[in-house]
């Protein structure tokens, strides 16, 4: 079964400083991933999401996320963090095949300090 | 091109009653999926539609059913609402059914069970 574990459910960063948000996951087909962040009040839109075409995946708002198959891991990173990047992410992984919906990570909270 | 909407956006009812929540998808989308989301239980999968048929179905009890219509709109339906039902719910669209497409989630539909 899949599953998803995001380590940290809050970091802080200073602005300017290096982002970077753990994700594993567990899958037993070959996964596709995805990163979503939540601002407050609002739905879920979605970052990047990974397909196997490449391991490095870029995003919106500057994020990247490298897959890492021996490691099972889908760690989101952006090299500078703005005020603007501070809302929770989520990570999820898709169930496989023709089934569509989506098993989320707990999130993680970013705030970002001036 | 306009994103996925929900409608209402906040609602308030008692228990015991039941509820309806609308959702329209992104223009040309045919997949339509449900998540409730709560602080305990984070997102969780609730159903997937598509082509009017429901494919997929998470883990809650039977008062929490759902629609799609042939123009992709979907909604959702609660009975007898417990305190527990409390939660945001959103809906997501995708260009089509399966793992392989990405979900793009509306805003959500607020529900206070008093």
């Amino acid at each position: 079964a899949q599953s998803v574990t995001q380590l940290g459910s809050h970091v802080s960063v200073s602005e300017g400083a290096l982002v970077l948000l753990r994700c594993n996951y567990s899958s037993s087909v070959p996964p596709y991933l995805f990163w979503y962040v939540q601002y407050p009040n609002q739905g879920l839109q979605l970052l990047l999401k990974y397909t196997s075409a490449a391991t490095l995946v870029k995003g919106i708002n500057g994020f990247e996320a490298e897959f890492k198959k021996s490691e099972t891991s889908f760690h989101l990173t952006k090299p500078s963090a703005h005020m603007s990047d501070a809302a929770e992410y989520f990570c999820a992984v898709s169930v496989g095949g023709s089934q569509g919906n989506l098993i989320f990570g707990k999130g993680t909270k970013l705030s970002v300090k001036p | 091109k306009a994103g996925v909407t929900q409608t209402p956006r906040y609602l308030i009812k008692t228990r015991g009653q039941q509820v309806t929540l609308s959702c329209s998808p992104i223009s040309g989308h045919r997949s339509v999926s449900w998540y409730q989301q709560t602080p305990g239980q984070g997102l969780q999968f609730l159903f997937e539609y598509f082509s009017e048929t429901q494919r997929n179905k998470g883990n809650f009890p039977g008062r929490f059913s759902g629609r799609q219509f042939s123009n992709s709109r979907s909604e959702m339906n609660v009975s007898t609402l417990e305190l527990g039902d409390s939660a945001l719910y959103l809906c997501a669209s995708s260009l089509d059914a399966g793992s392989s497409y990405e979900q793009y989630f509306g805003p959500g539909t607020r529900l206070t069970v008093t």
